[in-house]
């Protein structure tokens, strides 16, 4: 089966903590994202990766790392410096870095802090 | 800046009626707008693609217009099913950004009762 993982599929932090959510995909795509949708809001880019050992900062990236050492692989960490992390996170890909293919979402991770 | 807004928010319809959901956006450089589909706690599954050069369309009971020049694109639904109920959302891949960038709106919520 082709697709994007994610986990775990529910997380909880106490503050002060860093976690890392997992995001894995099998299509051989070159382009990873990370997303944060928030209640009544339409996601918004966090990181992305157009290409192995290379990514950038989305809208916003204040409070988050990524890091890109696997073309199948995109873990996301959240930080302690992220000051409001309770939100659902979508992990996606694309066949090409540039340009206009659709993106294939994950099934997302809810963190929620304690 | 590219701002995506999507009306209604919220619809609540009874089976088989014909529905339209509403998606505008401010800046008509983009190089295609997309529908999506999230159910609760789900990812995003793509439902059409329009590429800048076409004006709509269609994936089975689904239609989605474009009208570049006035920054709105239209998703029509026939005969709507309860298993339509999800939120919907649109999102457009704007010219500037050098990768393959997505601004998603809201999302409009639907819910169709039997």
């Amino acid at each position: 089966d082709g697709g994007i993982t994610q986990s775990p599929k529910y997380l909880f932090r106490k503050e002060g903590q860093n976690v890392t959510l997992s995001c894995e995909q099998n299509l051989n795509h070159d382009a990873m994202y990370w997303y944060r949708q928030d209640p009544g809001q339409g996601l918004r880019l966090i990181y992305y990766s157009q290409i192995v050992n290379d990514f950038q900062k989305g809208d916003i990236a204040e409070g988050y790392s990524v890091s890109r050492e696997k073309k199948e692989s995109f873990p996301l960490t959240v930080t302690s410096a992220q000051k409001n992390p309770t939100a659902f996170y979508l992990c996606a890909s694309s066949i090409a870095p540039v340009g206009t293919d659709t993106q294939y979402f994950g099934p997302g991770t809810r963190l929620t802090v304690l | 800046k590219q701002e995506v807004t999507q009306i209604p928010a919220a619809l609540s319809v009874p089976e088989g009626e014909n529905l339209v959901l509403n998606c505008s956006f401010t800046d008509s450089a983009i190089y295609n707008l997309q529908w999506f589909r999230q159910d609760p706690g789900k990812g995003l599954t793509s439902l059409l693609l329009i590429q800048s050069s076409q004006r709509e369309q269609t994936s089975g009971r689904l239609n989605a217009s474009l009208d570049k020049s006035s920054g709105r694109s239209t998703l029509y639904i026939a005969a709507s099913q309860p298993g339509d109920s999800a939120t919907y959302l649109c999102a457009v891949s704007p010219f500037s950004g050098g990768y393959n960038k997505l601004i998603f709106g809201a999302g409009t919520r639907l819910a169709v009762h039997p």
